[in-house]
């Protein structure tokens, strides 16, 4: 069975720094496209970073240089390096698969979220 | 930044038929995908590549799409429908992804 649960949300001030973790099961993290996925409180979804089955990542203009998306080498953990922390950080968290392949660019499997607010 | 723009709301009675819209650039490239998402739940994908459902979602989903719009359709719909709707694709470099603005549905 497939399955997706992130940890390390919490409350953290301005400037501050959180990793959050996704511990999957059911499949490997290095032989999918892993991607980070937020949604603000009463906003929409909004996509934050890719990490490729071959190692490449990417990010949207708005985390760009402060966030770092990685996986263990276990092939198990997705993690998020959240540094430099705004009050628009604010948001829950989703991990979620894309199984890519010729029909990649969706997600079909997501955890349940982790929220992170930034605050002082 | 490449941009997915739905409309914000719509209303649909109860066994009636609700088509929702996703507009963008990138549409007429890469494929869109939709989620539902109820409220206090992780987003749920309904359709993907434009028009496949997967495993378990009942074929009152349909997805379509033809130049720069990709669209959702639910024939018949069920209270248990009433729920935000999100498409999603790649940007314009195929590298990064992008989701849609979000559809709230509200079953009468």
């Amino acid at each position: 069975e497939v399955q997706l649960v992130e940890s390390g949300g919490g409350l953290i001030q301005p400037g501050g720094s959180l990793r959050l973790s996704c511990v999957v099961s059911g499949f490997s993290v290095i032989s999918n496209y892993m991607t980070w996925v937020r949604q603000a409180p009463g906003k929409g979804l909004e996509w934050v970073s890719v990490i490729y089955s071959d190692g490449s990542t990417f990010y949207a203009d708005s985390v760009k240089g402060r966030f770092t998306i990685s996986r263990d080498i276990s092939k198990t953990t997705l993690y998020l390096q959240m540094n430099s922390l705004r009050a628009e950080d604010t948001a829950v968290y989703y991990c979620a698969r894309d199984p890519g392949g010729a029909l990649n660019g969706f997600f079909d499997f997501w955890g349940q979220g982790t929220l992170v607010t930034v605050s002082s | 930044s490449a941009e997915l723009t739905q409309d914000p709301a719509v209303s649909v009675a109860l066994g009636q038929t609700v088509r929702i819209t996703c507009q963008g650039d990138s549409l007429p490239i890469y494929f869109a995908s939709w989620y539902q998402q109820r409220p206090g739940q992780a987003p749920k994908l309904v359709i993907y590549a434009k028009d496949i459902r997967p495993s378990g979602i009942p074929d009152r989903f349909s997805g379509s799409g033809s130049g720069n719009t990709a669209s959702l359709t639910i024939t018949g719909a069920q209270a248990e429908d009433e729920a935000d709707y999100y498409c999603n694709s790649r940007d314009s470099t195929g590298k990064l992804y992008v989701f849609g603005t979000g559809t709230k549905v509200t079953v009468l």
